[in-house]
């Protein structure tokens, strides 16, 4: 089956650093991978995608790589900025157009 | 490009009465539009799948007779919650797909409903 496992959250970061969240997946077949940000009260936006393996997503100093050696695709930024802070979603997309979600990560930048 | 809006944005209505929110792709045509349901800090779970012109597909456990969706167009479709109670209370966010383009999906600002 589909499944996208998410590092849970939520987590703080002081301004400027380092970020990661974790996210792995489950799946038949060739899957495009995807994270969403979705800002209080708001619906979700995409923040970058991969559709192929080795293929690399970029957005907003936001990076992720898919992974199929072990099914990864981890979000990374180098220095968060507060107006960073919004819950992250992991998702994947399969021959059936639907997605699959994970839980979501919750991140807070403080100044 | 690709935008979808929804309407309303939000929404209070009293138990027992229906409620039509309805999603439309602004700057392209949908030929698949999905309908999720998202819990407080939870993800979001998908409701049903709507093709312009068809009957939707429901997910397993989602009541059709209670979340009617109507696709009636390649810019539009409408979710009704039917004799609303407290427990429907949620964020509904749609997502449309154009035609032709693989696993691309818009979403919706979605629209917040409380039932009271």
């Amino acid at each position: 089956g589909n499944s996208v496992t998410q590092m849970e959250g939520p987590v703080t970061l002081s301004e400027e650093a380092f970020l990661t969240i974790n996210c792995t997946y489950t799946a038949t077949g060739y899957p495009s991978l995807f994270w969403y940000v979705q800002y209080p009260g708001e619906g979700l936006q995409l923040l970058l995608k991969a559709t192929k393996a080795d293929d690399k997503g970029s957005n907003k100093g936001f990076e992720a790589t898919y992974r199929k050696e072990t099914t990864s695709f981890h979000l990374e930024k180098g220095s968060v900025q507060v107006s960073d802070s919004a819950v992250y979603f992991c998702a994947l997309a399969n021959t059936g157009n639907q997605f699959y979600f994970g839980t979501g990560t919750s991140l807070t930048v403080i100044p | 490009g690709a935008v979808v809006s929804q309407h309303p944005s939000r929404v209070i209505c009293k138990s027992g009465t229906s409620v039509k929110i309805e999603c439309r792709s602004l700057d392209f045509q949908a030929t698949t539009m999905f309908w999720y349901r998202q819990f407080p800090k939870q993800s979001l779970m998908l409701m049903a799948t709507s093709n312009e012109g068809s009957k939707a597909t429901y997910e397993q456990g989602v009541e059709k007779d209670k979340f009617l969706i109507n696709h009636a167009s390649l810019t539009l479709s409408t979710l009704t919650v039917t004799s609303a109670h407290p427990e429907d209370s949620s964020f509904y966010i749609c997502s449309a797909r154009p035609g032709g383009g693989p696993y691309e999906q818009y979403f919706g600002p979605g629209t917040r409903l409380t039932v009271t």
